[in-house]
């Protein structure tokens, strides 16, 4: 069936340092969000890309929508230790239906 | 508002009985998701309801497994006859699934251990 791949699987960072991760889906999307889920919690919205190229910025979070609309990345600056957790992307795939990718776990090391 | 509830928040069964899962979205919204997942993995998708659609069961990974969406909200996940590679945490998710931004809002989840 119609996926969302995510990349890497796992990261553990130093604090200060940067982090990437990177969603690619085998279809276009008409959108894609981006969620976080801390250790032990559930997974919290935030933020949705919808235009083709579209990036957005939330503080030391910048989020990219690839020019085709099959690919996105979510890049942390300066990482911090509030920062982790495990990060999914999600696609609207199969009609409405919002598929998650495997997720990104973050660790970061103080 | 309230957002979406879940419960039991911990549920502790014998092999071979079965469990109920309750969710309550938020009101309004119109799909339903249930996910599970296990200790450090991804999100593993069950079943979607949408409106008054049949719901997409493509996620359900035996016929143990059944849900129900009554009156378009409360949801109930059911197990029957438990096994141990069924613990996990199930997670319920809700949105306004036509309009956007329609992201989904998670309940805390079930966290369930079979003996």
């Amino acid at each position: 069936g119609q996926q969302v791949m995510q990349i890497p699987q796992y990261q553990h960072v130093q604090e200060g340092e940067d982090f990437t991760t990177y969603c690619n889906s085998s279809t276009t999307l008409s959108n894609i969000q981006w969620y976080k889920q801390r250790p032990g919690g559930h997974p919290v919205f935030l933020i949705q890309l919808v235009k083709s190229g579209e990036v957005k910025k939330q503080k030391r979070l910048t989020f990219q929508f690839g020019e085709a609309k099959k690919n996105s990345s979510l890049h942390i600056t300066a990482t911090q230790t509030t920062d982790v957790g495990t990060y999914f992307c999600a696609g609207p795939l199969d009609g409405n239906k919002l598929v998650f990718g495997a997720g990104t776990i973050l660790r970061v090391k103080s | 508002g309230a957002g979406v509830s879940q419960s039991p928040s911990n549920k502790v069964t014998e092999k071979g009985k079965d469990v109920e899962l309750r969710c309550d979205p938020i009101s309004g919204h119109t799909a339903l998701y249930w996910y599970r997942q296990s200790l450090g993995q991804g999100l593993e998708f069950l079943i979607y309801f949408q409106g008054n659609s049949a719901p997409d069961k493509s996620g359900l990974p035996s016929d143990r497994f059944s849900a129900e969406r009554t009156g378009g909200s409360v949801s109930t996940l059911t197990i029957q006859r438990t096994q141990q590679e069924d613990s996990a945490v199930y997670l319920c998710a809700s949105s306004l699934a036509h309009s956007t931004p329609y992201e989904q809002y998670f309940g805390p989840g079930t966290r369930l251990t079979v003996t």
